[in-house]
């Protein structure tokens, strides 16, 4: 089973509107933790928002909020005011307890593209 | 947030050669760092983790003989893709953490690897 689920592959959002990204995740874990990533054109990662499962209130950052539904297994990105600027690739990511190698992996999402309409 | 710096950005090289992509953390001590390769709009694939001074533990099915990765110092980690083919043309990024559960995890600008 995917650990990271994206559904959206694309949206298309009105300038200055808000738009949800979804991201439900699979884990037996108890302690884990939640990123958001956003991916322009140019290829580079950019972290925008963490979320960690003990944490009761959702996380913001800005223009960004995680709406985190722990039962439910999802974390979903909601970024308000859209600028035109956010178009891009979104990838939800989750970090799980040590996998063994002696460090903390990020398993991504596909992702979604987001298309921010003037 | 922390700065890590990957480079060369874009290489073209020729089927039989080899490439060598550096990712360094500037700004802070990275007792891990990450490899990952990308598809064309597609998600990014863990290929190796590497821990300063041991060896890199691969995914299954990355050939740990083409993809050779030095994690040398708490600063630079190096991934070397030996006897490149058409192939292994992809886009490649790195990420590096200091150690800790809850802390981020910072990207590289990635390298857009062609071979011809």
């Amino acid at each position: 089973a995917q650990k990271i689920t994206q559904t959206q592959p694309g949206m298309f959002v009105q300038e200055k509107e808000a738009v949800t990204l979804d991201c439900t995740y699979d884990t037996s874990d108890q302690s884990y933790g939640l990123f958001w990533y956003k991916q322009p054109s140019s290829g580079e990662m950019i972290f925008l928002i963490y979320q960690g499962s003990y944490d009761e209130q959702n996380a913001t950052e800005g223009r960004y909020s995680l709406n985190f539904q722990k039962a439910r297994k999802s974390a979903n990105l909601v970024i308000s005011a859209s600028q035109l600027g956010d178009s891009a690739m979104y990838f939800c990511a989750m970090r799980e307890q040590d996998s063994g190698a002696g460090s903390y992996q990020l398993t991504f999402g596909k992702g979604t593209k987001l298309s921010v309409i003037p | 947030g922390a700065v890590v710096s990957q480079h060369p950005s874009r290489v073209i090289c020729k089927s039989g050669t080899s490439v060598k992509i550096e990712c360094r953390s500037l700004d802070f001590q990275a007792t891990t760092m990450f490899w990952y390769r990308q598809f064309p709009k597609k998600s990014l694939m863990l290929m190796a983790t590497s821990n300063e001074g041991s060896k890199a533990t691969y995914e299954q099915g990355v050939e740990k003989d083409k993809f050779l990765i030095n994690h040398a110092s708490l600063t630079l980690s190096t991934l070397t893709v030996t006897s490149a083919h058409p192939e292994d043309s992809s886009f490649y990024i790195c990420s590096a953490s200091s150690y800790g559960f809850n802390t981020e995890a910072f990207f590289g600008q990635g390298t857009r690897l062609t071979v011809v």
